[in-house]
């Protein structure tokens, strides 16, 4: 089945810092790959998505790369800043055989701290 | 408008019990997922409904567990028996439509004393 493994797991930087979070994924069929926020007790928040025929997207002071033939992705923050303290998920959707699949698959989380 | 509604948004109940979890979707929107999220964990996929097909059930656990969807909108989670391992908080999300963007809901934390 699908799996999606999510590097590091802690993540300190200082303010002002670049932060860059990395996940692989097993199945070559997946086709999209969204980023998610959540902070304590707090619903995860889409922040950036990606598709399998895009190479990179930007969004501010968020970048998520995609390499297919490495299968693996990996989200950027620049002049990161304390209010971007949380988890981060990576997560993926299986694409089997032209059938796009709706559920995501989630890596196990980074919990980024940026010290002021 | 109005975001991706769950309730409650906390539960507590005794091991044996029944407990049922209610999602409302944001408007319009034919997929409906559920996720169970354990205390410092990523997020496990449950169950999935699109449209008026057969719901993706893979993720269900054990047989304790259901879910529907009725009229399309509004979803409940129903966990029977409940046991101690069941505890966590569980997360509903929706989207326009199938590999869409997902949004999701504040949860419902489950415990089970």
């Amino acid at each position: 089945g699908e799996n999606v493994e999510q590097h590091p797991s802690t993540l300190s930087v200082q303010e002002g810092d670049s932060a860059v979070i990395k996940c692989t994924y097993s199945d070559s069929a997946s086709n999209y790959f969204p980023w998610y926020k959540q902070e304590l007790g707090k619903r995860p928040q889409l922040i950036i998505d990606i598709r399998s025929n895009v190479g990179e997207k930007k969004d501010q002071r968020i970048a998520v790369t995609l390499n297919k033939t490495a299968k693996h992705f990996s989200l950027h923050i620049t002049e990161t800043q304390p209010e971007d303290s949380a988890v981060y998920f990576c997560a993926a959707i299986l694409n089997a055989g032209g059938t796009s699949y709706g559920k995501l698959t989630f890596g196990q989380g980074t919990i980024l701290t940026v010290h002021p | 408008g109005a975001g991706v509604s769950q309730s409650p948004s906390n539960k507590v109940t005794e091991k044996g019990k029944d407990v049922e979890l209610r999602c409302d979707p944001i408007s319009g929107h034919t997929a409906l997922y559920w996720y169970r999220q354990s205390l410092g964990q990523g997020l496990e996929f449950l169950i999935y409904f699109q449209g008026n097909s057969a719901p993706d059930k893979s993720g269900l656990p054990s047989d304790r567990f259901s879910a529907e969807r009725t009229g399309g909108s509004v979803s409940t989670l129903t966990i029977q028996r409940t046991q101690q391992e069941d505890s966590a908080v569980y997360l509903c999300a929706s989207s326009l439509a199938r590999n869409q963007p997902q949004h999701f809901g504040d949860g419902t934390r489950l415990s089970i004393l």
